[in-house]
């Protein structure tokens, strides 16, 4: 079964510009959610999507958003960049609701970098 | 509140040197799931073990074990044998809820350099 798949898997963006991530989800598995990792402050949770709607969030400005589409594919959306947003997103997919507790399994990630 | 802390920031052992990865947790719920991650130099976060909040059993896979004592909140991570392949930033992560339907809590991860 193909893993999680990130695209693209770097970026380059000026500060003020808008910059979209993909990530389409383990064959099967319903919910995506997103991850910020930056040196200082380390993996943190932005968001989670589940049957097209989100349902759950992070402490993140309303400048990151996402969506997820009928195929379960999903994208964050980052508008006016900032430099701090420099960081790697990484993307996760589970099954849920399965039942039983889910894992998430990560995609590579995507390296942004705002200049 | 939750929170995971793995306070040891960086670990270098010898090639075959046993090695313990730390985790310590706080949260007030009665259901929880504890994981632990590896992340290569490639960055992307590979799944280890998941362990939830009533099964206290130890679990041994090949050369890796995991000791998880709900008495002093701990999870830990033992590398038996220790090889240059080990060499990864290792996150211990921590999802509240009956279904661990919660975000994953991350701790700020410990580098473990593996020399020949």
């Amino acid at each position: 079964k193909a893993g999680v798949t990130q695209t693209p898997r770097y970026l380059i963006k000026t500060r003020g510009q808008q910059v979209t991530l993909s990530c389409s989800p383990i064959s099967g598995h319903r919910s995506v959610s997103w991850y910020q990792q930056t040196p200082g402050q380390g993996l943190q949770f932005l968001f989670e999507y589940f049957s097209e709607t989100q349902r759950n969030k992070g402490n993140f400005p309303g400048r990151f958003s996402g969506r997820q589409f009928s195929n379960s594919r999903s994208e964050m959306n980052v508008s006016t960049l900032e430099l701090g947003d420099s960081a790697l997103y990484l993307c996760a997919s589970r099954h849920f609701p399965s039942g039983t507790t889910d894992t998430q399994y990560f995609g590579p990630g995507t390296r942004l970098t705002v200049l | 509140a939750q929170k995971v802390t793995q306070a040891q920031t960086e670990i270098s052992v010898v090639e075959k040197e046993d090695v313990t990865l730390d985790c310590v947790y706080e949260t007030r719920d009665t259901t929880y799931y504890l994981f632990w991650y590896k992340q290569p130099p490639s960055g992307e976060l590979v799944f280890l073990i998941r362990r939830n909040s009533f099964d206290e059993q130890n679990e041994i896979s090949g050369r890796y074990s995991w000791n998880f004592q709900k008495s002093t909140s701990s999870f830990n991570f033992t590398i038996t044998a220790s090889q240059v392949v080990d060499s990864a930033v290792y996150f211990c992560a921590l999802s509240e809820g009956a279904l661990g339907t919660d975000k994953l809590i991350f701790g700020t991860g410990t580098r473990l350099q593996v020399f020949p």
